[in-house]
């Protein structure tokens, strides 16, 4: 399996908490993504970034944020977390635009 | 937009049979790539199967090859001698090799295989 690390690996919190998800690699990847995946539905990009300092919105809209202030650590924060945020958080990297991208176990944050 | 559609939410095979995926895809580009990940129950993500478009032969990984048809923008994948360790949810995705949406990946809806002993 990959060397990428994701924790809490579930999350049960009440509204209106700040949470931070986290993710790690350790292959040296400099690109590295963001997805949300509800039961059984596809994934969703929420958020990428291709190297420190450097993050973009994907194509899900998603009242998370992220930083990338070293290369290996790219953390998910939910400012106020909501019911309609309950789902699945998967981290990946990749090394190349071209190649695979390499997942994390994920985080299953439920809100209530 | 790229698209990539799975028609089939739920497949069904025996322990050493064949089975087939189906994938179709939407895509005014030429140049891309092609995925098929496996998650396990509760498991990682991993990668089954890579295609590049501009290569005409058909990815194979020992069990797993696929059928890449560009005209008609097909992509599915064969599980040949299946074992039960092959249950999982397979995903189709798409990857853009150039643009705006460069390295990011668009995902099928996905399909739960079973595997019977």
């Amino acid at each position: 399996e990959a060397d990428i690390y994701q924790t809490p690996r579930y999350l049960v919190i009440g509204t209106g908490k700040k949470i931070t998800l986290e993710c790690s690699q350790t292959m040296g990847h400099d690109k590295m993504y963001w997805y949300q995946q509800d039961p059984g539905m596809e994934l969703h990009l929420i958020h990428y970034s291709y190297g420190v300092n450097s993050t973009e919105k994907g194509d899900l809209s998603s009242e998370s944020t992220v930083s990338r202030i070293r290369t290996e650590h790219f953390p998910l924060t939910l400012e106020s977390a909501r019911p309609s945020h309950t789902s699945q958080y998967l981290c990946a990297s990749s090394g190349d635009l071209t190649r695979e991208q390499y997942f994390g176990p994920g985080t299953r944050l439920t809100v209530t | 937009a790229q698209t990539v559609t799975q028609s089939q939410p739920e497949m069904s095979v025996q322990e050493a049979e064949t089975v087939t995926l189906s994938c179709t895809y939407d895509t005014s580009e030429s140049d891309y790539y092609l995925f098929w990940y496996k998650q396990p129950p509760s498991r990682q993500m991993i990668l089954v199967i890579r295609q590049e478009a501009y290569k005409q032969q058909n990815a194979t990984e020992n069990r797993f090859s696929v059928n890449f048809q560009k005209a008609a923008k097909s992509f599915s994948l064969k599980i040949s001698d299946s074992q039960l360790g092959d249950a999982a949810m397979y995903f189709c995705a798409y990857r853009s090799a150039r643009g705006t949406s460069y390295g990011k990946l668009t995902f099928g809806q996905g399909t739960i295989l079973t595997v019977h002993p």
